[in-house]
């Protein structure tokens, strides 16, 4: 199975703030990889998909980059309504398999 | 507007059985493969299973396998999963999920549309 890993586990920031999530993936991946915010008692949401393309819907100030193992989502200027977790998930081969998340809170 | 309805969800004590049921109405079921992904109490998300548009072509996680049985049926418009054996470690939130491809065991296999998830306790 394809092991992920993302970095930090959680943080906290500020509205209007610049934030970045890691995602890491034990072997390559391709541009596989992707995105999906979580608010409490509530479905994920898929942000970003092959790496890089939005999702229809999501906001522009969401983006994602990477191939191979590394992979970034950064939120350009964080809203209010941001605050929520992040999970990355590869979908280059079953099981099909998510990091741990990384928890986006109000400084 | 698409959507993903689960049901079937409940307390069942370790060894029982449940069957989860997934209504989708918006798109055409059978243009796309489905997963059930699930989430234990504060815990990630676990991919669980997933089924080809035509059911042909089924996919497990190994702490399922041979335990949970995934189907379909298209005129229906409704996927399901079968848990048998049930562990108190199978305790969680059941989301159904659509992927973009009639066939999705690699690629492009994002979880494109979410159910609101269907609660499973395991517990004597």
């Amino acid at each position: 199975d394809i092991q992920m890993t993302q970095s930090p586990s959680s943080l906290s920031a500020s509205v209007g703030d610049r934030v970045t999530i890691t995602c890491r993936a034990g072997q390559s991946i391709s541009k596989y990889l992707n995105w999906y915010q979580q608010k409490p008692g509530k479905a994920p949401k898929l942000l970003i998909y092959d790496a890089s393309s939005l999702q229809g819907g999501v906001p522009s100030r969401f983006s994602g980059s990477g191939s191979g193992t590394d992979f970034t989502l950064t939120i350009s200027s964080l809203h209010p309504e941001d605050f929520a977790a992040y999970y990355c998930q590869q979908s280059y081969i079953t099981p099909f398999t998510f990091g741990p998340g990384t928890k986006v809170d109000i400084k | 507007e698409v959507q993903l309805m689960e049901s079937g969800g409940g307390l069942v004590q370790p060894g029982g059985s449940l069957r989860l049921s997934c209504a989708v109405s918006g798109f055409t079921l059978v243009s796309h493969a489905m997963s059930w992904v699930r989430q234990g109490p504060g815990k990630g998300l676990e991919w669980v299973s997933a089924i080809s548009a035509g059911g042909g072509s089924t996919y497990y996680a190994d702490a399922v396998k041979g335990r949970f049985t995934i189907s379909r049926d298209n005129s229906k418009d409704t996927i399901y999963l079968q848990m048998n054996s049930l562990r108190l470690e199978d305790t969680a939130v059941y989301y159904c999920a659509r992927q973009p491809k009639a066939y999705c065991s690699a690629g492009s296999c994002q979880f494109d549309s979410w159910g609101q998830g269907t609660l499973v306790t395991v517990s004597s």
